[in-house]
């Protein structure tokens, strides 16, 4: 059974870095054909997908956040992460990992970041 | 990309069936065979039930249907049970930009 498990700071700073890791268990990032995503969801709305990353390392981004976002991998580890730049109240939302972008059908629990001074 | 539109809410009584509309643009729902569906519990992650317009994961209960036409895909729901009362979401592939778009959600009450 595929497991994700998001983990990072629970605060941080406006204009600052948001830095988020995906450990995954049960399974390995570099078997099988999948994309490994990054999904928000601010409180009271619905899902935002932030961007993916493919086995090859390859990458898609959403255009509302290309200027600040980096989705890396690290297979070594069986980790993909998340880096979001500038950030602002704005970012403040639940962040989840998932396993595929359209299929996502692993999740993790999600870690809740706020964005404040 | 702008969100997809679902209706706000949705309601029904236990046993009867209730349909989720999502709709697009030819640039999304209407144009690929890619869109998902996804209930979510208070508190809890969203679960995938429906992926590629009509397609079951292994576990989600025939209860559970999606279906498209033109660019509106919609989920029905099927012998309501209590548990069935959650918030919906549907997603599809975006591609003139190659990227996920959710629609803003349902919130079923049963």
């Amino acid at each position: 059974q595929v497991q994700l498990q998001e983990s990072g700071p629970g605060l941080v700073k406006p204009s600052q870095t948001l830095s988020l890791t995906c450990t995954v268990s049960g399974g390995f990032i570099s078997s099988g054909d999948y994309y490994w995503s990054w999904i928000r969801q601010p409180a009271g709305k619905g899902p935002e997908w932030i961007g993916r990353i493919y086995t090859d390392g390859s990458t898609d981004y959403n255009p509302s956040f290309k200027t600040r976002v980096t989705i890396s991998v690290d297979t070594s580890k069986n980790q993909f992460s998340l880096m979001l730049t500038s950030v602002t109240a704005a970012d403040t939302a639940v962040y989840y990992c998932t396993r595929g972008s359209l299929r996502a059908d692993y999740w993790g629990r999600g870690t809740r970041v706020t964005v404040s001074s | 990309q702008s969100a997809l539109t679902q209706p706000p809410s949705a309601s029904g009584s236990p046993g009867q069936s209730v349909t989720i509309s999502c709709t697009g643009t030819s640039d999304d729902v209407g144009g690929f065979e890619h869109v998902s569906w996804y209930q979510q519990h208070p508190g809890k992650a969203p679960k995938l039930i429906i992926y590629d317009v009509n397609k079951r994961p292994f576990g989600v209960p025939d209860r559970f249907s999606g279906s498209k036409s033109g660019n509106t895909a919609s989920l029905t729901v099927s012998g309501l049970q209590a548990d069935d009362e959650a918030d919906y979401y549907c997603n599809s592939y975006a591609g003139s930009n190659n990227i996920v778009i959710f629609g803003g959600g349902t919130t079923l009450t049963v």
